[in-house]
Formats: C-alpha cells, structure tokens, sequence
C-alpha cells in the first residue's frame, strides 16, 4: 500500500516552519525523503534506517517512529528554494522496493 | 559521472504502437529501478533489478510492459501496444544500494521520459 502524506499542500511564508508526515500501515525498515520540483527529477533528501537517529539535512531534519508506522519531516526557517512537491519512500520489506508516498506540495512565499 | 540518463525525453506516438524507453544507469550501481509517475496515482514503482536481474515486478500494470536490463549499463522499458491511458512521466533511478552491513544510500533519478500516446 502506498504510504499517505498529510499535508496534501501548505503555503508558508519564508522564515516560517513546516511539518510533514509520511504514515505507513506496514511495518518499516526505511524511509526516504525526496523533493521534487515542476518538471524536474526528484532528488533526495535523506534517509532514515530503523534504529537509527533522527537525520538532517541543512536546516531540513527528519525523524522515524517504527512503533507508529511514521516519519516526519521538519522544515525550519524555510526559503523559497525549498518549494516544490515533498514525497516520501517507504521500505516495508528489507529488500530496498521502496513505495513512495502521495506527496505534499509546499510553496514557500516571500 | 553524468547521472542517470534516459532517453528519450519526449515521446509522442499513436495508440497501438510499440514504444522503448531507454536508461543508463551511474556506472557502479547495483539497484535499477523503474518508476512511473502521473497525478493521479502519482509515483508508481514498476520494477527493479538487481545485478542486472529483475527482482521484483509486481508493479507492471499489465502484460503490455516489459523491462530488460541486459547489462550493467543498459535498461529498458517497453510497452507493446501502448494506449492512452499508458502517457505519464516514466522514470529510471539507480542506487549503489548493498545488501547487508552497508548502510542504504539515496536512489539517483533521471530526468525522465514524458510519453504521450494519443
């Protein structure tokens, strides 16, 4: 099952924070993040392992609760290059298949 | 390395035609994938090799796909007959992903095949 991202879309103004959540009804072994913009490849963001600490990326981090099926990405001081469509990747089976999520479009303004 | 590279980056073509898309994965990964994306299901994995051989095929929508990756450098998705419903974003991504005690690393994208089959 495809995993379900809530927010479906935010709007924020820069400087301002943003949550993401990723949920899963399977068990996980791993979550990815991805960012994608209009018309362009996504590109990763980070990567968290169950069992692992909580990941950052510049002022992006992420978290993983394997007893919740979840994981949430949090984005702190936002700019406007941070705009574009959030997806997370889900493996539910060790073996790397990784689902990726309904995505959550962010538009960050000036 | 010049990334992930699929070809072509547009495909327009009639129903009923056979179409091949094309990807060259970053020299040294062992992870292929296949993924296809459109706004209504968004982004659908559709198979992955490993070492050139297909793991997990699951999400093939139907026999009219096929996918080949007759070496380390080479991959292929065909779609014989294409119909309309089949026009999306298809994607290809390598990962130098290793089984084991390594740590999983990040899925590399390329920039996609926009087919549109009218």
């Amino acid at each position: 099952q495809q995993p379900v991202q809530s927010p479906q879309a935010v709007i924020l103004r820069e400087g301002e924070d943003a949550v993401i959540n990723c949920s899963s009804s399977k068990a996980l072994y791993s979550v990815h993040w991805y960012r994608q913009k209009h018309g362009e490849a996504p590109v990763f963001l980070m990567i968290l392992l169950k069992g692992g600490e909580q990941m950052r990326h510049e002022k992006i981090s992420a978290s993983f609760n394997e007893k919740k099926q979840q994981s949430s990405l949090y984005l702190t001081a936002s700019q406007l290059s941070y705009s574009g469509t959030y997806f997370c990747g889900t493996d539910s089976s060790g073996t790397y298949k990784y689902i990726f999520g309904t995505g959550t479009r962010l538009k960050v303004l000036a | 390395d010049a990334g992930v590279i699929q070809s072509p980056r547009h495909e327009v073509t009639e129903m009923g035609q056979e179409v091949t898309l094309r990807c060259k994965p970053i020299s040294g990964h062992d992870y292929l994938f296949w993924y296809r994306q459109t706004m209504m299901r968004g982004l659908e994995l559709l198979i992955y090799f490993n070492n050139n051989v297909p793991i997990d095929d699951s999400g093939m929508p139907e026999d009219r796909f096929s996918a080949k990756m007759p070496n380390a450098s080479f991959s292929t998705l065909k779609i014989q007959p294409s119909e309309p419903r089949d026009s999306a974003v298809y994607f290809c991504a390598s990962s130098p992903l290793r089984m084991g005690w390594t740590v999983n690393t990040e899925a590399f994208f390329g920039q996609g095949t926009r087919l549109t089959v009218v």
